[in-house]
């Protein structure tokens, strides 16, 4: 089975200003996803980011971008520019890749909060 | 914009009473998952269909727990005399149709209240 760790609760940072949250993982899978969703107050839940594990190369998204360690099994979020419409809960997801798309595996997630 | 919708948004109910929530998925994704999501914790999977067939039922999904996908298209969750664990916010999503083919939609959630 596999698990996704976040041990940051909640996080805050200044608006403009650059913010990592943190990622493990524990999977015995060779091949699978990655995945840091946003789900701001009382909103639907968005994709941040996306990255295949048989990917060397770190994703981007505009200000968006992650540090994928596949022997360290670690998947941080890194939010350059911080605006306030960042402000949310950011959840770290897993998926096994298969025949087709698998179920989602969530950490707890990391309350982050945006600060004028 | 024609997402992932979910009715009702909110629920109150009294234990012990049966309640049902609907999904309706982006119309051209073959594949609608089930979540539920309890305060301070990530969504947790329940269940999920492609078509109109349930592939996988996670153990979460108890036997007061039913879902079903007539004709592959919208799909019900129907909790039977519910109690007041069952309180929290139930997600559906949805995949499939064109590239980026492993991007779940979500919808936005029925929250479900059990007095």
């Amino acid at each position: 089975a596999q698990t996704v760790t976040q041990s940051q609760p909640e996080m805050s940072v200044q608006e403009a200003e650059t913010v990592t949250l943190s990622c493990t993982y524990d999977t015995s899978e060779s091949n699978y996803y990655l995945f840091w969703y946003k789900q701001p107050p009382s909103r639907q839940m968005i994709l941040v980011i996306r990255q295949e594990a048989y990917k060397q190369q770190n994703a981007t998204e505009n200000r968006f971008s992650v540090n994928f360690q596949k022997a360290a099994k670690s998947f941080s979020l890194k939010i350059s520019d911080s605006q306030l419409g960042d402000t949310a809960m950011y959840f770290c997801a897993f998926m096994k890749h298969g025949s087709g798309n698998t179920p989602l595996v969530f950490g707890k997630g990391t309350r982050l909060s945006v600060i004028a | 914009d024609t997402g992932v919708s979910q009715d009702p948004r909110h629920k109150i109910t009294k234990r012990g009473q049966n309640v049902t929530f609907r999904c309706d998925p982006i119309s051209e994704h073959n594949r609608l998952y089930w979540y539920r999501q309890t305060l301070g914790q990530g969504p947790e999977f329940l269940t999920y269909f492609q078509n109109e067939a349930q592939l996988e039922k996670s153990r979460l999904l108890s036997d007061r727990f039913s879902a079903e996908r007539p004709k592959g298209s919208f799909s019900t969750l129907e909790i039977q005399r519910t109690e007041q664990g069952d309180s929290a916010m139930y997600l559906c999503a949805s995949t499939g149709g064109y590239p980026p083919y492993n991007e779940q939609f979500f919808g936005p959630g029925t929250r479900l209240t059990v007095l």
